[in-house]
């Protein structure tokens, strides 16, 4: 079965500073790879997704995302983190063959001033 | 375009009782999702359904049921509501399903009391 690692529950980040967020995914083949954000009370908007190809990905309000194969991670990136980037983000994968999504518990990302 | 719209944002209901949940998808998707989200359970897979047809089912009771209409809006329902069942209920629509991405509506947001 497939299973998505977000090993950290809470990051914290001074506003500006640089942001990663790790992702891991269990799952034999190259599944479909997504990140969602989630503000408080909202559903989930998506940020990218990866299917196959460039392993750098960008996505929308200045993300990206590095699929790397040897080391099964998905990880979340930006350069320069503002206060209304605060939010629950949630790595997804999805097999070719299966249409049911694979959510990780999601890390809450606290930005401060 | 319109996104995903859910109706009703908020419910209060009593133990007991049963509960409908309506959602929109955006206009060509023909995959609808849904999800129950609680803080120690985190996103939860309930079912989906597919040019009218539920193709995917998650682990949850026969409680909770849902289905499709020709327009591909959907509605979800739950029956002898419970306390647990208090939860943000998301509805996702895809063009074909989870290898696309999901758009996600606001949520109901659904109190047992």
């Amino acid at each position: 079965a497939q299973s998505v690692t977000q090993p950290d529950i809470h990051i914290t980040v001074s506003e500006g500073a640089s942001l990663e967020l790790r992702c891991n995914y269990s799952y034999g083949a190259t599944p479909y790879l997504f990140w969602y954000v989630q503000s408080p009370g909202q559903g989930l908007q998506l940020l990218l997704k990866y299917f196959s190809g460039d392993t750098l990905v960008q996505g929308i309000k200045g993300f990206e995302a590095e699929f790397k194969r040897s080391q099964s991670s998905f990880n979340l990136r930006k350069p320069s983190v503002h206060w209304s980037d605060a939010a629950e983000y949630f790595c997804v994968s999805a097999s070719g063959g299966s249409y049911i999504p694979t959510f990780g518990r999601g890390t809450s990302l606290i930005v401060h001033p | 375009k319109a996104g995903v719209t859910q109706t009703p944002r908020y419910l209060i209901k009593t133990r007991g009782q049963q509960v409908t949940l309506s959602c929109s998808p955006i206009s060509g998707h023909r995959s609808v999702s849904w999800y129950q989200q609680t803080p120690g359970q985190g996103l939860q897979f309930l079912f989906e359904y597919f040019s009218e047809t539920q193709r995917n089912k998650g682990n949850f009771p026969g409680r909770f049921s849902g289905r499709q209409f020709s327009n591909s809006r959907s509605e979800m329902n739950v029956s002898t509501l419970e306390l647990g069942d208090s939860a943000l209920y998301l509805c996702a629509s895809s063009l074909e399903g989870a290898n696309y991405g999901y758009t996600f509506g606001s949520g109901t947001r659904l109190t047992v009391v």
